[in-house]
């Protein structure tokens, strides 16, 4: 079945560096992935959508400056968190979806957990 | 790896009709959470289970935490064509309370 990873996995960085996430549909093109944010034995919280070739749309109340998205290929969109702090530890997850014949799929990813010292 | 098994993956009911999804773990889950995902959009948190044999009610929605906490579903009653979508089961890896597994998604599709 489709399959779709994330790099890295886990990630521990300093206050203030940035981080990069990687998001990959492994066996199918994706013109549009989702980014999630999930806080502990929280719900996912939709961060942006993710559109190749264009800007991605952010939800309400999620900064675009800090948490930049760049879905540069039809099998690649990538987070980058800003300057971190340790405000933004958390689990982000994306998906990526798969236009069928019978409607579109999603698949997500296995996850990132960011902490920020 | 651990799974979160989810069935089935289609399903066509009439309108009126009732629907059940159901997600099976083999080994314990600490909660479950269930999303909704309409066609063309994203999922959206319906809600989260975490105590054994929980059952919990949304309008005709009803939820169930099995005995053993490694089962859980999903039932609608008389379907209505708004309850068009994708709805997906999710729990934490059993071993690591940093991530959280999906199920592959139930899809419901509604006939007239």
């Amino acid at each position: 079945g489709a399959v779709v990873s994330q790099h890295p996995s886990r990630v521990i960085c300093k206050s203030g560096t940035s981080v990069k996430i990687e998001c990959r549909s492994l066996d199918f093109q994706a013109t549009t992935m989702f980014w999630y944010r999930q806080f502990p034995k929280k719900s996912l919280m939709l961060m942006a959508t993710s559109n190749e070739g264009s800007k991605a749309t952010y939800e309400q109340g999620v900064e675009k400056d800090k948490f930049l998205i760049n879905h540069a290929s039809l099998t690649l969109s990538t987070l980058t968190v800003t300057s971190a702090h340790p405000e933004d530890s958390s689990f982000y997850i994306c998906s990526a979806e798969r236009l069928g014949l019978v409607g579109d799929t999603q698949y997500f990813g296995p996850g990132t957990r960011l902490t920020v010292l | 790896g651990q799974q979160v098994m989810q069935i089935p993956q289609y399903q066509h009911v009439q309108e009126g009709e009732d629907f059940t999804t159901y997600c099976n773990s083999s080994t314990t889950l600490s909660n479950i959470q269930w999303y909704k995902q309409r066609p063309g959009g994203h999922p959206v948190f319906l809600i989260q289970l975490v105590k054994s044999g929980e059952v919990k009610k949304q309008k005709r929605l009803t939820f169930q935490f099995g005995e053993a906490k490694k089962n859980s579903s999903l039932h609608i009653t008389a379907t209505q064509t708004t309850d068009v979508g994708t709805y997906f089961c999710a729990a934490p890896h059993p071993n690591r309370d940093d991530k959280i597994i999906f199920g592959k998604g139930t899809r419901l599709h509604i006939l007239p």
